[in-house]
């Protein structure tokens, strides 16, 4: 199975500050990742799919990029609605493999 | 518009039979996989397994010797059926069609099931 490393687990910002989470595959998943936000008690709603491309909705302050293994996703000018938690997935491989979750918060 | 929604019961004991049904609108059985995905209380997101649009199954090896997934396209509903239930299996399950249009992924989720395994 493709293990998925995601980090940081938590993070602090402030309003109109810029996160970047980071994701790295435990082998080449081919640019075969999407991102998710999770709000407490829904489910996960894709960001964005095949590391860069913005799903319809997605706001343009999200971002994807990577290539290989390793892969990232930023938030530029965080708002009070970005709350949340924020998955990785692999789809490259079955099974489907999913990072571990960043969870959001604001100063 | 796509939709899916899970239902079932929301309390299993110990050792019997989860089933859960995804029953799905917007979009064909016959077009899409669906996909089932499991969240442990204030945990992360495990996928357990897929019906693909050409009625082919695939399961997390993990869960493979429990678990079994089928579907009635004319219901346009898919199974999911978990057996030896145990307190670990409690959690949120969703079902998501995975688009493999357009570089793939599962997009659309259903709003997920509590279920709780307890006595």
């Amino acid at each position: 199975d493709i293990q998925m490393t995601q980090s940081p687990p938590s993070l602090s910002a402030s309003l109109g500050d810029k996160v970047t989470i980071t994701c790295q595959a435990s082998q080449n998943i081919n640019k075969y990742i999407a991102w998710y936000q999770q709000k407490p008690g829904k489910a996960p709603r894709l960001l964005i799919r095949y590391t860069s491309t913005l799903e319809s909705g997605t706001p343009s302050r999200f971002s994807g990029s990577g290539s290989g293994r390793d892969y990232s996703f930023s938030i530029s000018n965080v708002e009070s609605e970005d709350i949340a938690s924020y998955y990785c997935l692999q789809y490259d491989n079955l099974p489907l493999t999913f990072g571990s979750g960043t969870k959001l918060e604001i100063k | 518009q796509v939709q899916l929604t899970e239902s079932g019961p929301g309390l299993v004991h110990p050792s019997e039979t989860l089933s859960l049904t995804c029953t799905v609108s917007g979009f064909s059985l016959t077009g899409y996989s669906v996909y089932w995905v499991r969240q442990p209380s204030g945990k992360g997101l495990e996928w357990m397994g897929r019906m693909r649009y050409n009625g082919d199954t695939s399961y997390n090896s993990a869960l493979k010797s429990r678990l079994s997934i089928s579907r009635d396209t004319s219901k346009n509903q898919v199974f999911l059926k978990m057996n030896s239930l145990q307190t670990d299996d409690t959690g949120t399950y969703y079902c998501t069609r995975y688009n493999r249009y357009n570089s793939g992924s599962p997009d659309y989720w259903g709003q997920g099931v509590m279920v709780t395994v307890s006595s």
